[in-house]
């Protein structure tokens, strides 16, 4: 069985600080790991994924993060928080590459304060 | 280009009442799923078509019904709604063993049940 947990349900920053969203997996295979951001009232977008590859992982408007197996983390950074990055964020593991029968954590709301 | 496309966007139903939620996807996806999302839940699976004729339940499948009889659509039954169902529900497709592709996620369908 898959788990996801993601510490901090909401998370709290300044325009131009660093965005960091803490995400911990679980998993008896080896996982396949992903970021999505949904922004009010809208579905959801994809913003990076881990498939075994390249362990630092970049994605879309800035933002990265690193698959570290001895902490079964996979935390997502933004260096420069921006207004518009206010939204929820959720982390999502899957057995599967293309992140079918996705198990997510419970979510992050980031707050950008100016 | 459609994407994933779900209907309707709001919906109020009565306690006992039925209804279908429609999700259609014009990218020949062989994977479709539906997900629900709560508060401080994430999204948990309910349930999930590896393709036209194939069914199965994900995590949270009672009190709902699903059948997939061609590629493009995947509707998700509520056969006698209750107020544990009130929740916004999302579709999501996929290739099923194309490698680096990703999930795509309708914009929802948020249901009411008083």
């Amino acid at each position: 069985a898959q788990s996801v947990t993601q510490l901090g349900s909401h998370v709290s920053v300044s325009e131009g600080a660093l965005v960091l969203l803490r995400c911990n997996y679980s998993s008896s295979v080896p996982p396949y790991l992903f970021w999505y951001v949904q922004y009010p009232n809208q579905g959801l977008q994809l913003l990076l994924k881990y498939t075994s590859a390249a362990t630092l992982v970049k994605g879309i408007n800035g933002f990265e993060a690193e698959f570290k197996k001895s902490e079964t983390s996979f935390h997502l950074t933004k260096p420069s928080a921006h207004m518009s990055d206010a939204a929820e964020y959720f982390c999502a593991v899957s057995e599967e590459t293309s992140g079918s029968r996705l198990t997510f954590g419970e979510g992050t709301q980031l707050t950008v304060n100016p | 280009n459609a994407g994933v496309t779900q209907t309707p966007k709001f919906q109020v139903l009565k306690t006992g009442q039925s209804m279908t939620l429609q999700c259609a996807q014009d990218m020949n996806h062989e994977y479709m799923s539906w997900y629900r999302q709560d508060p401080g839940m994430g999204l948990r699976l309910i349930h999930y078509s590896v393709g036209a004729g194939i069914t199965d339940q994900g995590e949270v499948p009672n009190g709902y019904n699903v059948s997939r009889s061609t590629t493009e659509d995947f509707p998700l039954r509520l056969l006698s709604a209750a107020p544990s169902q009130t929740s916004v529900y999302f579709c999501a497709s996929s290739y099923r063993q194309i490698m680096n592709t990703e999930a795509f996620f309708g914009q929802g369908t948020r249901l009411t049940v008083v």
